[in-house]
């Protein structure tokens, strides 16, 4: 059984351009939840998706916008990108059953 | 507002015991998480308490005391490879998986 599973690994950018991280939950779970994690702090989350809606938001601002399809994998997308958004950006999974949330390894995304 | 507190930074020695303090104010409480993080990887679960007391599993044990906002994690028979970030979290309400996290403690365990 695979687990969470992000996708790239790690991604550099230049300031302006867009970003699109990829995110496949654990087999069984229906909700992504995103968040970013910069060096040496806590993860910040982003957004929760569930049924394919965003279901909660956290204080990020609308440059940051997501996706989740059918089979439940998700996308975050980030426009614009400032020097800030440099971070590590993960991707947690878990179903409505239970009460535990499986991170994804991260994407490491780097604005230049 | 919602703050979670941890200590920055730890150090102990292989084969002691150390406690790590979560100090939590948040608006609604539902549960509290402790992840463990190594550095460049992503958390692993550690525990979750929602109820008052003492959760044990194996060599970690986690604490809850919903009236004083307080947590904390306890290792023992530290190992090398418990050096890591422990990460306390809050998730806020029931039905919800939106998780405030802390900023984590850096336990370092020495020789």
């Amino acid at each position: 059984d695979a687990g969470v599973t992000q996708s790239p690994t790690h991604l550099i950018k230049t300031r302006g351009q867009q970003v699109t991280l990829r995110c496949s939950p654990k087999s069984g779970h229906d909700t992504v939840s995103w968040y970013q994690q910069a060096l040496g702090q806590g993860p910040q989350f982003i957004f929760q998706y569930y049924e394919e809606e965003e279901r909660q938001r956290g204080n990020f601002p609308d440059r940051f916008s997501g996706h989740q399809f059918p089979n439940y994998s998700s996308e975050l997308n980030v426009n614009a990108l400032l020097l800030g958004d440099s971070a590590l950006y993960l991707c947690a999974s878990s179903s409505s059953a239970n009460n535990e949330q499986f991170f994804g390894p991260g994407t490491r995304l780097t604005v230049l | 507002g919602q703050n979670i507190d941890q200590p920055t930074e730890m150090t102990a020695t292989e084969g002691a015991i150390v406690q790590i303090n979560c100090t939590y104010q948040t608006s609604g409480f539902n549960g509290l998480f402790w992840y463990q993080q190594h550095a460049g990887e992503a958390p692993t679960f550690l525990s979750y308490n929602v109820l008052d007391g003492l959760e044990e599993k194996g060599r970690f044990s986690s604490f809850l005391s919903r009236s004083k906002g307080y947590s904390y994690l306890l290792l023992k028979e530290l190992q090398m490879k418990d050096s890591a970030s422990y990460l306390c979290a809050v998730r806020k309400a029931s039905g919800t998986y939106k998780y405030i996290f802390g900023t984590g403690t850096r336990l370092k365990v020495l020789a």
